[in-house]
């Protein structure tokens, strides 16, 4: 069965500081797609990034970046230099590929707070 | 396109009253996804719909639960009678194959 884990219920940050989110996730397909979602205290859940599971190099966007190892099953999401507007509450995600995007199975979530 | 819209954003219903959510997904999506998030089991699909057709409703939780999809522009999700562990916040989202889905604002339900 496929199973995301999010260890880090919440943390709790000052602004500035960098920040990983860890994600551990479990699928016994040996392709997949991993995502990232952010909800802010809006409400609505941003996308931030999709990653085949063919691709481990690691991404930078930013502010953020991401960090795939196909051996641990890890997805992990950096956030540097921290502000303010980046506390929400972040999703980590998986589904099959060859499937619908949007068949997700979510991770509890990490809340993030930052403060000023 | 102006993302996924759901209605109504807000929703409060006394127990027993039937209860419809709105979704509209984007323009040439084919998938269109109905979620429910809620503090005790977070995220979870309901239901999904392909061209329409529905094709997964492994997640929706009882036979009060119903969803439909009557054309490519709407879809609805029926709760009759509605309960108070029914209360949650009700995600539409659409996507085309293999792309990231959309997710809608969501529409945060109340049944006291």
């Amino acid at each position: 069965a496929q199973k995301v884990t999010q260890a880090q219920t919440e943390i709790s940050v000052v602004e500035k500081e960098d920040v990983t989110l860890d994600c551990v996730y479990e699928t016994r397909d040996t392709t997949y797609y991993l995502f990232w979602y952010k909800q802010p205290p809006s409400g609505e859940l941003v996308f931030l990034i999709r990653r085949n599971s063919f691709d481990e190099q690691n991404e930078i966007s930013g502010r953020y970046s991401w960090n795939f190892q196909k051996s641990t099953s890890s997805f992990n999401f950096t956030i540097t230099a921290s502000q303010v507007v980046d506390s929400a509450v972040y999703f980590c995600a998986l589904s099959e590929v060859g499937n619908q995007g949007g068949k997700l199975i979510f991770g509890q979530g990490t809340e993030l707070s930052v403060k000023p | 396109d102006a993302g996924v819209i759901q209605s109504p954003r807000h929703e409060v219903t006394e127990m027993g009253q039937e209860v419809t959510l709105r979704c509209k997904p984007i323009s040439g999506h084919d998938y269109l996804f109905w979620y429910r998030q809620t503090m005790m089991r977070g995220l979870e699909l309901l239901i999904y719909f392909n061209n329409n057709v529905p094709i997964d409703d492994s997640g929706m939780p009882e036979d009060r639960f119903s969803a439909k999809m009557p054309n490519a522009s709407f879809s609805t999700l029926k709760i009759q009678p509605s309960e108070p562990r029914d209360s949650a916040v009700y995600f539409c989202a659409s996507s085309s194959y293999r792309t990231e889905a959309f997710f809608g604002q969501g529409t945060r339900l109340t049944v006291v």
